[in-house]
């Protein structure tokens, strides 16, 4: 149980595209959502946290305008990278949480690979 | 201050050997603990979780950790280590209250397995 399905993979796309990324919840219905960002050998630094009908919350120094995240549904999150630039290449990784407790663990997607030509 | 200390960096065993990775935390809360493993491009992985339940945690894949409030510590171990287990392992805590809390993720232990 608990599972979370990330898609795509991995993206390759050019300068100045928008890349949208999808985070489902397949067996449970997730309260909150997160989305990651992983750099080369390093932890995760969490960009936003979305709850379902309303809008995200960003971390510091993360652009709103940049990383646009969407929560419609208690199964779906999206976050999209408007413009990407090169320096936006990186690993992003949603996660989802069943509920709003403290000992509730967070269930990981696979990641996305995004790659800016 | 609350914080994740994972004292390793990396760790290298040879396959058959136990596994060590150790994690300290530090929290004004009482605490839920966790331990995640990450193969490369891949998400992360719920090993085991502590919750203030019983104090030692048995996992998957023959992981098990043990919770000590008075070494605020919280280290993962394997009696055998297989090939399968290199990878990236993460230790997380949820600290807070009922007025909302926050999940703190460790630095990462990378552990190699020496054939």
């Amino acid at each position: 149980g608990a599972v979370v399905s990330q898609h795509p993979s991995w993206v390759i796309c050019k300068s100045g595209t928008s890349v949208k990324i999808e985070c489902r919840s397949l067996d449970f219905q997730a309260t909150t959502m997160f989305w990651y960002r992983q750099f080369p050998k390093q932890s995760l630094m969490l960009m936003a946290t979305s709850n379902e009908g309303s809008k995200a919350t960003y971390e510091q120094g993360v652009e709103k305008d940049k990383f646009l995240i969407n929560h419609a549904s208690l199964t779906l999150s999206t976050l999209t990278v408007t413009s990407a630039h090169p320096e936006d290449s990186s690993f992003y990784i949603c996660s989802a949480r069943v509920g709003p407790g403290g000992n509730q663990p967070q269930h990981f997607g696979d990641g996305t690979r995004l790659s800016i030509l | 201050a609350q914080s994740v200390t994972q004292l390793d960096s990396h760790v290298s065993v040879s396959e058959g050997t136990p596994v060590l990775l150790r994690c300290n935390y530090s929290s004004s809360y009482s605490p839920s603990l966790f331990w995640y493993v990450q193969h490369p491009n891949k998400g992360l992985q719920l090993l085991l979780k502590y919750t203030s339940a019983a104090t030692l945690v048995k996992g998957i894949n023959g992981f098990e950790a043990e919770f000590k409030k008075s070494e605020t510590s919280f280290h993962l171990t394997k009696p055998s280590a297989h090939m399968s287990d290199a990878a990236e392992y993460f230790c997380v805590v949820n600290v807070g209250n009922t007025g909302g809390f926050k999940t703190i993720f460790g630095a990462g232990t990378r552990l190699f397995v020496k054939a």
